[in-house]
């Protein structure tokens, strides 16, 4: 079966980076793009980008150009986010979420599969 | 960026009875609108897309419907399980980036 597992939460000071991982399991992973939505404590949801697992290809949003970088290592199936410049609000569960595929097409912005999420604390 | 909002904030309904839940969006997205389900402690699950194409294994009480800029998700019969906030998106690739709303939590009356 399909499975997304996040590494554990994180506790970093202002300015600092953080990098989060996504291993998964029970598919192709070079098959479905990867994305990562952050979820700030009792808020909604916030698209941060996706990457091709592929080819490496990433696109991200503008609000996290310059500050975010998608990787990912096809060896062992697993897509990397970091955060850098870390602020106070940045403090989030930030979730990795695969892209959904059904009969052959593949939707690349509506995410079927998602990880359990990663608590990052941005704190002093 | 497309704003996604939401309708209304709170719905309160009781098992049994019908829900419908609002959203708008502040461009047209076409069809390409998704819901989700979110549960307390746990990551979102994807119901629709297409703004009516139920994901695999969701149940038939399940409904979307909409295009452009106006959209509904209908449960027709609380069960229980199905209190809950729930999440449009829209995934239009131009222009990115990809936005949610702002979610309508639904309680038990």
């Amino acid at each position: 079966q399909v499975q997304l597992v996040q590494s554990g939460a994180e506790v970093k000071k202002p300015g600092a980076s953080v990098k989060v991982s996504c291993k998964a399991s029970g598919y192709t992973f070079t098959g479905y793009y990867m994305h990562w939505v952050r979820q700030a404590p009792g808020q909604g949801l916030e698209w941060m980008g996706w990457i091709n697992p592929n080819s490496g290809g990433t696109n991200y949003a503008q609000k996290f150009q310059g500050r975010v970088t998608m990787t990912r290592d096809t060896s062992i199936s697993t897509a990397y986010m970091e955060l850098s410049r870390l602020r106070s609000d940045d403090t989030a569960v930030y979730y990795c979420a695969r892209a959904y595929c059904t009969n052959g097409v593949c939707y690349t912005g509506v995410f079927d599969y998602w990880g359990q999420g990663t608590l990052v604390t941005v704190s002093s | 960026e497309i704003v996604m909002t939401q309708s209304p904030a709170t719905l309160s309904v009781s098992p049994g009875e019908r829900a419908t839940l609002s959203c708008r969006a502040s461009q047209s997205v076409s069809s390409n609108l998704a819901w989700y389900q979110q549960k307390p402690g746990q990551a979102p699950r994807l119901l629709i897309y297409g703004a009516s194409t139920r994901a695999t294994g969701i149940p038939a009480r399940f409904s979307g419907s909409g295009s452009g800029t106006e959209f509904t998700l209908t449960i027709s019969s609380l069960q229980s399980e199905d209190f809950a906030v729930y999440y449009c998106q829209q995934y239009n690739n131009w222009p990115l980036p990809y936005t949610f709303g702002q979610g309508t939590k639904l309680e038990i009356k």
